[in-house]
Parts: structure tokens; C-alpha cells; sequence
């Protein structure tokens, strides 16, 4: 089953612009971890946030987490040709749960135009 | 060299064929990952293995069966293949330790058409 959804399922913007995705999921969990897949290639990890943190950031990238509202959102600042991709959210299981296993959202296409 | 390698990238097949997707890492990661992506799907975990011995099943296993040969190499089988395990297949790794606070490692991907 299903653990995130996102929203929206794809984005235009013009390179410089910001671009935001929003991220909600069903159970408590551990952390919560963003993901990038450019066309034909497999996902290459962005972000991990842990469930005690509400906001992180990495270079142009900056995540927030909400666990009361089991919510959380990716914003890319300063956006350029190359973030085009598809871009995941993923949660583990919660718990005391130490599998490692993941739980992906469908994704949010975005194109960045230059 | 990439850290995660699968063979083949690309597959055309037809139903009823036995496959088997392979995945290699150098990464000296234990635990590996076997996914299918589909359009507007993302991806579901098919199996994985946290070392040569422990291998569990995933979300969507039936149809398919795996081969944990060594730390580095880990196999998808389709024992007779189905039109509708057409797909995008991904192996990931991960390290052990709080396995839920690592980050896993992809390689680029099996597509497989079954005719």
C-alpha cells in the first residue's frame, strides 16, 4: 500500500523560479527522505529529515516536516534546467522498526524552462 | 564505475519466459533492494536482503523470486513472465545500522517488456 502522496503530480516552472512539493503520508514514522530520478536513470537520494526535525537544509534544497499534520514539503530555490526530474518522498515503516525498507510516494514531475 | 550495476538495462521478452534481472554493487553495502516502477505507481518493494542469509519478501513478491549469490550480487527472477510485470525494475542498496535512518543507493534501472 501506498505511504505518501504527493502534490501536485507535475510542475512548470521558468529557471529561476522557485519550486515547491508537498509530500503526505498515512503512519508515524522515523524520518522521511526526498529523492531525485532524472529520465532513464535510477532515483539518487537528496534528503534525509528525521521525525524530531522540522526543518532541514542542503544548498538550493530546503525540507520541512510536519508530523501532526503527517506532511512534509521539498522547496527548490533558485531553480535551474538541470532540476528537471521527478522527485520522491519516502518513508520508512516507523516503530522500533530497524528493516531499512521504504515506502515511495508516486512523485511530482517538474520541468524547469530555461 | 557505478556503484550499483544492473544487467540487463533493457529486456524484450515474451510470456511465459524465464528471466533473471541481476544487480552488483561495490559499495560493501549488506542490505539490497529489488523494486518495479510503473507509471503513476512509484515504486513498490518486490524483496529484500539483509545479508546472504535473510532474504524477505516485499510488497509485491508473488511471481517473482530472488538469489542473494554473495554480499555484492543480488538476482530477480520471473519464473514465467506475465505481460503485466512489464516494468521499470530497480536494485537499491543500503548500509546496515538503524536501517531506517539510511539512505539508499540506486542503480539505473531494467526496463523489461513482455510480449
Amino acid at each position: 500500500s501506498q505511504q505518501g502522496e504527493e502534490d501536485p503530480q507535475a510542475l512548470s516552472i521558468q529557471e529561476g523560479e522557485n519550486a515547491t512539493m508537498n509530500c503526505s503520508y498515512k503512519t508515524s514514522i522515523n524520518n522521511l527522505q526526498w529523492y531525485r530520478q532524472n529520465s532513464g536513470r535510477g532515483l539518487v537520494h537528496l534528503i534525509l529529515i528525521r521525525s524530531n526535525e522540522r526543518e532541514k537544509h542542503s544548498g538550493r534544497l530546503r525540507v520541512t516536516l510536519d508530523t501532526s499534520k503527517k506532511s512534509s514539503s521539498l522547496l527548490i530555490t533558485a531553480s535551474r534546467a538541470a532540476d528537471t526530474a521527478s522527485y520522491f518522498c519516502a518513508t520508512d515503516a516507523g516503530g522500533s522498526s530497524n528493516t531499512g525498507k521504504l515506502i515511495f510516494g508516486q512523485g511530482t514531475t517538474l520541468q524547469v524552462k530555461p | 564505475d557505478a556503484d550499483v550495476t544492473q544487467t540487463p538495462r533493457n529486456r524484450i521478452t515474451k510470456t511465459g519466459k524465464r528471466i533473471m534481472l541481476e544487480c552488483s554493487q561495490t559499495k560493501g553495502h549488506d542490505r539490497m533492494y529489488w523494486y518495479r516502477q510503473d507509471p503513476g505507481l512509484g515504486l513498490r518493494l518486490i524483496y529484500y536482503s539483509f545479508d546472504v542469509k535473510d532474504i524477505n519478501k516485499g510488497e509485491i513478491s508473488d511471481g517473482y523470486s530472488v538469489s542473494r549469490q554473495a554480499q555484492a550480487k543480488f538476482s530477480l527472477s520471473l519464473e514465467s513472465a506475465i505481460p503485466n510485470q512489464t516494468a521499470l525494475y530497480f536494485c537499491a542498496t543500503s548500509e546496515n545500522g538503524q536501517g531506517f535512518r539510511q539512505p539508499q543507493h540506486f542503480g539505473d534501472g531494467t526496463r523489461l517488456f513482455i510480449l
